[in-house]
């Protein structure tokens, strides 16, 4: 089985400041990884994802994220906050092999760009 | 293209009733995932057709709630006898391919579900 645990329920930083948002994983075989934004009142987009190759993954908005193995971690990060970012963030596993493709989802990071 | 949507935007029933959740994939997506949001469980995956295969219903909470996928495109999501712990956001998915891991799912924009 696998899971995602995202630290930190809120996180608050300055426009234009650096974006970090912690994800990490845990899967008994080679996950597939995602991260997930959603604005008020809307789904799910998808910022970017990992499958294979290149550890460092580059999606849209400025945001990329890198695939550390050894710490089984995740995490998404942007140079610059812009207030557009302020949403929900979700990262989200599945499984290379079975599965169906179902995503597991981690609790989400709330992310409020400030002034 | 269109994308994934989904019917009613909103729902307000009352607590016993019946009701049906409409799911529009992207078309030629032949993968198509229901999932659950609530402030209480965050996101959950409720179930996944596949083509014509057997679905995976592993993630359904108890026996009052069942899916229909016909024709390969559209799906049902039906609750009966709703509760108040139904309350929450449906949101269904679709992807061109679903056997294995890795392919994105495309969300629709949701059922608020509210039960009183």
């Amino acid at each position: 089985a696998q899971s995602v645990t995202q630290l930190g329920s809120h996180v608050s930083v300055s426009e234009g400041a650096l974006v970090l948002l912690r994800c990490n994983y845990s899967s008994s075989v080679p996950p597939y990884l995602f991260w997930y934004v959603q604005y008020p009142n809307q789904g799910l987009q998808l910022l970017l994802k990992y499958t294979t190759g290149a550890t460092l993954v580059k999606g849209i908005n400025g945001f990329e994220a890198e695939f550390k193995k050894s710490e089984t971690s995740f995490h998404l990060t942007k140079p610059s906050a812009h207030m557009s970012d302020a949403a929900e963030y979700f990262c989200a596993v599945s499984l290379v092999t079975g599965g169906g493709n179902k995503l597991t989802f981690g609790t989400g990071t709330q992310l409020k760009v400030e002034l | 293209g269109a994308g994934v949507s989904q019917s009613p935007s909103n729902k307000v029933t009352e607590k016993g009733k019946d009701v049906e959740l409409r799911c529009d994939p992207i078309s030629g997506h032949t993968a198509l995932y229901w999932y659950r949001q609530s402030l209480g469980q965050g996101l959950e995956f409720l179930i996944y057709f596949q083509g014509n295969s057997a679905p995976d219903k592993s993630g359904l909470p108890s026996d009052r709630f069942s899916a229909e996928r016909t024709g390969g495109s559209v799906s049902t999501l039906t609750i009966q006898r709703t509760q108040q712990e139904d309350s929450a956001v449906y949101l269904c998915a679709s992807s061109n391919r679903g056997l294995a891991g890795g392919h994105e799912q495309y969300f629709g924009p949701g059922t608020r579900l509210t039960v009183t």
